[in-house]
């Protein structure tokens, strides 16, 4: 149990355009989910807590109108690059709680700007 | 927010050697895990331990919350141990995990 997906698993887009990554929750219903970051050789930086029903809650430094975070149901988030440039080139992971306070996460997708 | 320390940072290993990974954290914790990312970046649950010990194979991890440190034990470790391995806490406030920067962990045949 406890499985979290994510949709693509890798992403090339050209400077200017905007991709969509999916987060579901497959075998439990999360009302939390969150999106980290990471470059490589690096740890993960949490971006953004995505609630169900309601707006998602960014950390400091991410801006929040090119991270668009949708939590659509209790079981997929979204989350939106717009515009992208080759600066958000990274790894994205989600992650999501069946219970309280453990958290699980998703495979990953690694997003190229070009 | 509270800081989150790894060490060591690099550790190289021979097959069947044991070793032991530290994280220290600054401040009181309602939660603590240790992950293993593996070499495509999947981030695999190994213990969920605020507190106390367990045991799940070769991997043990103990974490005494009075004196804020965790530790996670890899005994006869094998070449598919790899990776990198991250401590993560979650303050007594707020839900948000905090990741250590991770020991990258490479078991040599």
């Amino acid at each position: 149990g406890a499985v979290v997906s994510q949709h693509p698993s890798w992403v090339i887009c050209k400077s200017g355009t905007s991709v969509k990554i999916e987060c579901r929750s497959l075998d439990f219903q999360a009302t939390t989910m969150f999106w980290y970051r990471q470059f490589p050789k690096q740890s993960l930086m949490l971006m953004a807590t995505s609630n169900e029903g309601s707006k998602a809650t960014y950390e400091q430094g991410v801006e929040k109108d090119k991270f668009l975070i949708n939590h659509a149901s209790l079981t997929l988030s979204t989350l939106t690059v717009t515009s992208a440039h080759p600066e958000d080139s990274s790894f994205y992971i989600c992650s999501a709680m069946p219970r309280v306070y453990e958290q699980y996460f998703g495979p990953g997708t690694r997003l190229t700007v070009t | 927010g509270i800081q989150v320390e790894q060490s060591p940072p690099d550790l190289i290993l021979q097959e069947g050697a044991n070793s032991t990974l530290r994280c220290n954290f600054s401040d009181s914790v309602n939660n603590l895990q240790w992950f293993h990312q593996n070499p495509w970046g999947q981030l695999i649950n190994l213990f969920y331990i605020p507190s106390g010990t367990k045991q799940n194979g070769r991997l043990s991890a103990t974490t005494v919350a009075t004196e804020r440190y965790s530790l996670l034990y890899i005994s006869s470790s094998q070449t598919t141990d790899s990776g990198v391995y991250f401590c993560a806490v979650q303050e007594t406030s707020g839900s948000r995990l905090t990741f250590g920067e991770g020991t990258q962990l490479t078991v040599n045949p």
